[in-house]
């Protein structure tokens, strides 16, 4: 298993441009969450989706950001227009249930640079 | 709305020593989890240890333990014999049945050689 996979890595942009964020879930996770990680703020929950369905996005900052899961193995978090406030790491973490005490399993995370 | 604090922005330890991480939280729950995840300078979140609110016994994992104080709504963080691959950041965090992670604000450990 290869676990959560996000792209890219690092990515660096401009003010003003549209910034894509993906990733991929561990097969058979029902639920996928965007985390975001600021010195600031620490961790925030952005958003999460329980099979591909948003569940709660009253993290979402504001309407420059979009989340979507077309189907069950991949998901994007888009941010347009991009803002240097928005330079911060983006997680991507799966979990078969939130039922239980079942972890979070997380992706290596996007560092996002907006200039 | 659940609160999780940890009040030790950083820490430091020699090594083979013990040292204990903080967390307190707030929740008018009976039933959740607490977790302590640690990520390293890799960035990758992993998952340190795990604990049932339900449950009385405290949480092992080989040199890691916690100490669980359900009336006190505190959960730290003992590890012992500490080394250096433990220097992290760590993460205490909080859900409650069915609903979302809760993080706090996270703890730089130190381990000095």
């Amino acid at each position: 298993d290869a676990g959560v996979i996000q792209s890219p890595r690092h990515e660096v942009t401009e003010m003003g441009q549209e910034v894509t964020l993906r990733c991929k879930p561990i097969s058979g996770h029902d639920y996928l969450f965007w985390y975001r990680q600021t010195m600031m703020r620490g961790l925030e929950l952005l958003i999460y989706f329980n099979n591909n369905v948003p569940i709660d996005d009253s993290g979402m900052p504001e309407d420059r950001f979009s989340a979507k899961m077309p189907n069950a193995s991949f998901s994007t978090l888009k941010i347009q227009p991009s803002e240097p406030r928005d330079s911060a790491v983006y997680f991507c973490a799966s979990t078969p249930g939130v039922a239980t005490n079942e972890k979070l399993f997380f992706g290596s995370g996007t560092q996002l640079s907006v200039l | 709305a659940q609160t999780v604090t940890q009040s030790q922005p950083e820490m430091s330890v020699q090594e083979a020593e013990t040292v204990t991480l903080s967390c307190t939280y707030d929740t008018s729950e009976s039933d959740y989890y607490l977790f302590w995840y640690k990520q390293p300078p890799s960035r990758q979140m992993i998952l340190v240890i795990r604990q049932e609110a339900y449950k009385q016994q405290n949480a092992t994992e080989n040199r890691f333990s916690v100490n669980f104080q359900k009336a006190a709504k505190s959960f730290s963080l003992k590890i012992s014999d500490s080394q250096l691959g433990d220097a992290a950041m760590y993460f205490c965090a909080y859900r409650r049945n069915g609903n979302k992670l809760v993080f706090g604000a996270g703890t730089i450990l130190r381990v000095k050689s």
